[in-house]
């Protein structure tokens, strides 16, 4: 069975910090989808990104980038420069390939900037 | 693109009563999916459809439940004689039919207060 583990629960920091979020997940399938969402307080989840277990290059958009490493089973997500809109719970998801289409989802990271 | 709809965005029951819930994907999507996120926690998959074909059904969901699709376009979500472990958050999602491990595009939701 599948798990994604997110250990932090609840992160503070001052604006215009670095953060990154930690994000481990468990599967034997060898392909599968990893994705990170965004809830803010309105409470619809954002979709941010997709990666795909062959996909193993690094991506940065803007403010945000991802570091996916097969090696260690963890997709971790950094926000450089931290903003007061930034926010939110960030979750972490897998899909497997062969398992169907629903989303295991971690518990989330709750982040808040502080001004 | 309109983004995914949910009806209502709160329901107050008392136990013991019926409630429906309404979704209305994004219009090119032929994919839905209901997910329930409690208090603190990721949200946990409860059922696909691909078209009006309900192709998976989470252990989540007891006969109490029932998720329908009948024009393969909207979604309803009932339980019926609803109970205190009820109170949630319910979440439709949609994708695209091209591909496989595409995003799903969350609505809102629809928060489940169980009195």
């Amino acid at each position: 069975a599948q798990k994604v583990t997110q250990a932090q629960t609840e992160i503070s920091v001052v604006e215009k910090e670095d953060v990154t979020l930690d994000c481990v997940y468990e599967t034997r399938d060898t392909t599968y989808y990893l994705f990170w969402y965004k809830q803010p307080p309105s409470g619809e989840l954002v979709f941010l990104i997709r990666r795909n277990s062959f996909d193993e290059q690094n991506e940065i958009s803007g403010r945000y980038s991802w570091n996916f490493q097969k090696s260690t089973s963890s997709f971790n997500f950094t926000i450089t420069a931290s903003q007061v809109v930034d926010s939110a719970v960030y979750f972490c998801a897998l899909r497997l390939e062969n398992a169907g289409n629903m989303l295991t989802f971690g518990g989330g990271t709750r982040l808040m900037v502080k001004p | 693109d309109t983004g995914v709809s949910q009806d209502p965005r709160h329901k107050i029951t008392k136990r013991g009563q019926n409630v429906t819930f309404r979704c209305d994907p994004i219009s090119e999507h032929n994919r839905l999916y209901w997910y329930r996120q409690t208090l603190g926690q990721g949200p946990e998959f409860l059922t696909y459809f691909q078209n009006e074909a309900q192709l998976e059904k989470s252990r989540l969901l007891s006969d109490r439940f029932s998720a329908e699709r009948p024009k393969g376009s909207f979604s309803t979500l009932e339980i019926q004689r609803t109970e205190q472990g009820d109170s949630a958050m319910y979440l439709c999602a949609s994708s695209s039919p091209s591909g496989t491990g595409g995003p799903q595009h969350f609505g809102d939701g629809t928060r489940l207060s169980i009195l």
